[in-house]
């Protein structure tokens, strides 16, 4: 079955440091991918999408690359501050599911001063 | 432009009550969806309304329903509810029906429900 899952629960990153948050997925159907950002006592907040014909998109200080050969997605933050610490999730949604969005687990992000 | 707007924020309800949420979207959007977060689960589609018709649902029972009122705000309601049922329902609107455009969804900061 369709599933998205995150590598590792927690990542701490140092001050100033790249961060790169994975995600796999396995169902090749899934045709569209978001990042959303939750901090702590706030609903999930969009920081970048990707569509399955693209294999980079890249916003403010933030790059998804998509390597549809082997399932996996990933999240780039340029020079992490300390307001970049949150639960990051991953999401998909298949081609035909009416776009229902399937969600990752999350990995929290941790910024070391 | 206000945001989306869930009352109540926090609730404590005891096992076999029943509860209502609500949820008022950005104005003009149109697409109300409801997720479930728990720590263990992570967060978990419930249904999605648009135009006062669902479009869309999860796999929950049938103690979880919905609805959609003509100026798009939504309610939630779950019956009987048991312990299991403690987590933080968000809501987030769009402006269409994700896939039609107006895919990037917003969410509310949640409710927070304990069932004791």
């Amino acid at each position: 079955g369709e599933s998205v899952g995150l590598h590792l629960p927690t990542l701490s990153v140092q001050e100033g440091d790249n961060s790169i948050i994975n995600c796999a997925y396995s169902n090749s159907a899934s045709d569209y991918f978001i990042w959303y950002k939750q901090e702590s006592g706030k609903g999930p907040q969009f920081i970048i999408d990707i569509r399955s014909n693209m294999d980079k998109r890249q916003g403010q200080r933030v790059t998804v690359l998509l390597n549809k050969t082997v399932k996996h997605l990933s999240l780039q933050i340029a020079a992490t501050q300390p307001g970049d610490s949150a639960v990051y999730f991953c999401a998909e949604t298949l081609r035909g599911s009416n776009y229902q969005l399937i969600w990752g687990a999350g990995t929290k992000l941790i910024i070391k001063p | 432009k206000a945001g989306v707007t869930q009352t109540p924020r926090y609730l404590i309800k005891t096992r076999g009550q029943q509860v209502t949420l609500s949820c008022s979207p950005i104005s003009g959007h149109r697409s109300v969806s409801w997720y479930q977060q728990t720590p263990g689960q992570g967060l978990q589609f419930l249904f999605e309304y648009f135009s006062e018709t669902q479009r869309n649902k999860g796999n929950f029972p049938g103690r979880f329903s919905g609805r959609q009122f003509s100026n798009s705000r939504s309610e939630m309601n779950v019956s009987t509810l048991e312990l299991g049922d403690s987590a933080l329902y968000l809501c987030a609107s769009s402006l269409g029906l994700r896939g039609t455009g107006g895919t990037e969804a917003f969410f509310g900061q949640g409710t927070r429900l304990t069932v004791v």
